[in-house]
């Protein structure tokens, strides 16, 4: 079965600094999607950002960017120019390619962002 | 603007009722989950379903009964509500045969049982 691991329970970072949260997965398929999610104070779960297995290339969506490294099984998501707004609880999650399993989540890693 | 809505922010109920936790989605997904989500532990997964009447046993699903007699409308149900059971449940859904993009969540349903 696949597992998702987020090794940092809490995180801060000074505003307009930049953050690296850490995920980890262990999977024996070859093909699937990698999700981060950050879920704020509000509740409301926001996708961030997403990674296709098969592309080595790195996703970036404006401030964020992750780290993808697919040997090693890793998936960091990369933080810069930190605002109050980011303060929340982020969730990396994995899927297989047919989408026909559940997302398997981490236990997420909760962000401070210091003024 | 498509949406997963969940029918309450917030419920208090007595030990021992018998809960319903509705959640309606707008987007004709196939798939509909139900996690709940506890300090420390994540989002865990009691039940999910790939098609209206169809249901699968997630990771938690002791205590828990769901029913989907609609594509839009998937309903957790708590059939004898314990104090073990207050936590924050989630409700999300995504269209089936593709794992590309992820879920839509509700805004969650915060359950308190005493």
């Amino acid at each position: 079965a696949q597992t998702v691991t987020q090794s940092q329970p809490e995180m801060s970072v000074q505003e307009a600094e930049t953050v690296t949260l850490s995920c980890t997965y262990d999977t024996s398929e070859s093909d699937y999607y990698l999700f981060w999610y950050k879920q704020p104070p509000s509740r409301q779960m926001i996708l961030v950002i997403r990674q296709e297995a098969y592309k080595q290339q790195n996703a970036t969506e404006n401030r964020f960017s992750v780290n993808f490294q697919k040997a090693a099984k890793s998936f960091s998501l990369k933080i810069s120019d930190s605002q109050l707004g980011d303060a929340a609880m982020y969730f990396c999650a994995y899927r297989t390619r047919s989408g026909n399993t559940p997302l398997v989540f981490g236990k997420g890693t909760r962000l401070s962002v210091i003024a | 603007d498509v949406k997963v809505t969940q029918s309450s922010r917030y419920l208090v109920k007595r030990t021992g009722e018998k809960v319903f936790l509705e959640c309606v989605q707008d987007m004709d997904h196939e798939n509909m989950f139900w996690y709940r989500q506890d300090p420390g532990l994540g989002l865990r997964l009691i039940y999910f379903s790939y098609d209206v009447k169809m249901k699968e046993k997630g990771d938690i699903p002791e205590g828990y009964s769901v029913s989907r007699e609609k594509k839009e409308r998937f309903s957790l149900i708590l059939e004898s509500a314990s104090t073990n059971q207050t936590s924050m449940y989630l409700c999300a859904s995504s269209f089936h045969g593709t794992g590309a993009y992820g879920y839509t969540f509700g805004s969650g349903t915060r359950l308190t049982v005493v």
